[in-house]
């Protein structure tokens, strides 16, 4: 398996811009997290999924940010406008999640992605 | 709410010394307690876990012991080589949560 892909690596752009980022999950996960990490704030939650469906999105900062799930292996983070306060390194993590609403369970091993460089100028 | 403090880095060590970096957590319940590893340029990787009290997790002559008593999960190595130079995050579940809650980070310097 070709683990977590990210894309692009590294992107660069002008404030104001908006920015897509995307990530693909290991084939047969089905829970998707989105991180940020700086070296302020370090590693940061900003929304996670359970088969294609938004469980936490409080750590999204603002209404700038949007994610998406367009189908169970794909995910997008959308910023827009962006604004350089926003350079970071953007990761996504999946994992196996075998919990229900009646029997919920914990995704401890994620398996996480390289990572986008953002830089907004 | 639940958090987990690191030792603040950055660590430099010579080639086949000692290491420990602290951490300290605070919960609801009981937590299961992990170490991931972020080597440069890449993502976390799960390192070790440890899911009850005075359980030891281990992995690649990394050790870290479940300690209730002191809320402490602390990461050693008896002697470190160059290739340990990473990031090391501690991180927890507990409670309601669904997903980790990380740690700072400690980076890690081996000099040869």
């Amino acid at each position: 398996d070709a683990g977590v892909i990210q894309s692009p690596r590294h992107e660069v752009t002008e404030m104001g811009q908006e920015v897509t980022l995307r990530c693909k999950l290991i084939s047969g996960h089905n829970s998707l997290f989105w991180y940020r990490q700086t070296m302020m704030r370090g590693l940061e939650l900003l929304i996670y999924f359970n088969n294609n469906v938004p469980i936490d999105d409080s750590g999204m900062p603002e209404d700038r940010f949007s994610a998406k799930m367009p189908n169970a292996s794909f995910s997008t983070l959308k910023i827009q406008p962006s604004e350089p306060r926003d350079s970071a390194v953007y990761f996504c993590a999946s994992s196996f999640y075998r919990g229900t609403t009646d029997r919920p369970a914990t995704n401890e091993k994620l398996f996480f992605g390289s990572g986008t460089q953002l830089s907004v100028l | 709410g639940n958090s987990v403090t690191q030792m603040e880095g950055p660590v430099t060590l010579s080639e086949e010394a000692f290491l420990t970096i602290n951490c300290t957590y605070t919960a609801t319940g009981y937590p299961s307690l992990f170490w991931y590893v972020q080597y440069p340029g890449e993502g976390l990787q799960l390192l070790l876990k440890a899911t009850k009290a005075d359980d030891k997790g281990s992995n690649k002559g990394f050790e870290a012991t479940y300690r209730k008593e002191t809320t402490s999960f602390h990461l050693e190595k008896g002697s470190v080589q160059v290739s340990d130079s990473a990031v090391y995050f501690c991180a927890l579940i507990s409670g309601s949560a669904r997903q980790l809650t990380f740690g700072s980070g400690t980076q890690l310097t081996v000099l040869p």
